[in-house]
């Protein structure tokens, strides 16, 4: 079944520790997201890819990183997690094929930092 | 830069009241409009959308909405609501030709039984 995949979907980690946020589609589509939300507020559009070895900051200011070696893969990376890093991040893909910009979304992965 | 407005952060109806959740943008031209809905523990996941034609489109579980172009207005409607429709809905945006989404803060609703 095509769908996104998020792991872990809850973190707890101490800081100053390097974590990876995984998120994976089997909806064949080549436009992936990564958006940050906090509670009560809207999502932010923090990393964007448009396929393969394309990859764009969002419009709110991120110390993660990203990558996209595989059309499927999109895992964020922070190198040092601060408690101000806490927060929900979700992940999204898009078809290009489509004239619009419909995202469908992973189930989010909840991270808290110590 | 677009924005995305939600008057109403938590609302509370029982069980058969009408539903109106209002949305406003801040940018004109050609837009892509979206509600988006996250029931407790699942994923955001795509209400109903506007991209042309008919400005009152229908979406899943018997939601509609409006949009009002001359008041950059997207609202959310619902006849009769059920408990089952308790979740955080969220209005989107896009202007044509951009790839990204701008998203409202999101209205909580509770549906008492």
């Amino acid at each position: 079944e095509a769908d996104i995949y998020q792991t872990p979907r809850y973190l707890v980690i101490g800081t100053g520790k390097k974590i990876t946020l995984e998120c994976s589609q089997t909806m064949g589509h080549d436009k992936m997201y990564w958006y940050q939300q906090d509670p009560g507020m809207e999502l932010h559009l923090i990393h964007y890819s448009y396929g393969v070895n394309s990859t764009e900051k969002g419009d709110l200011s991120s110390e993660s990183t990203v990558s996209r070696i595989r059309t499927e893969h999109f895992p964020l990376t922070l190198e040092s997690a601060r408690p101000s890093h806490t927060s929900q991040y979700l992940c999204a893909s898009s078809a290009t094929s489509r004239s619009y910009n419909e995202q469908f979304f992973g189930p989010g992965t909840r991270l808290t930092v110590l | 830069a677009q924005s995305v407005s939600q008057h109403n952060h938590h609302v509370i109806l029982s069980e058969a009241a009408s539903l109106e959740l209002g949305c406003n943008y801040s940018y004109g031209g050609t837009v892509n409009l979206f509600w988006y809905v996250q029931y407790p523990g699942q994923h955001l996941q795509l209400l109903l959308k506007y991209f042309s034609g008919d400005p009152l489109v229908k979406g899943i579980k018997g939601f509609e909405a409006e949009f009002i172009k001359s008041k950059f207005s997207f609202n959310l409607r619902k006849p009769s609501v059920q408990w089952s429709d308790t979740a955080e809905y969220f209005c989107a945006v896009v202007n044509f030709g951009n790839e990204k989404l701008t998203f409202g803060t999101g209205t909580r609703l509770t549906i008492i039984p």
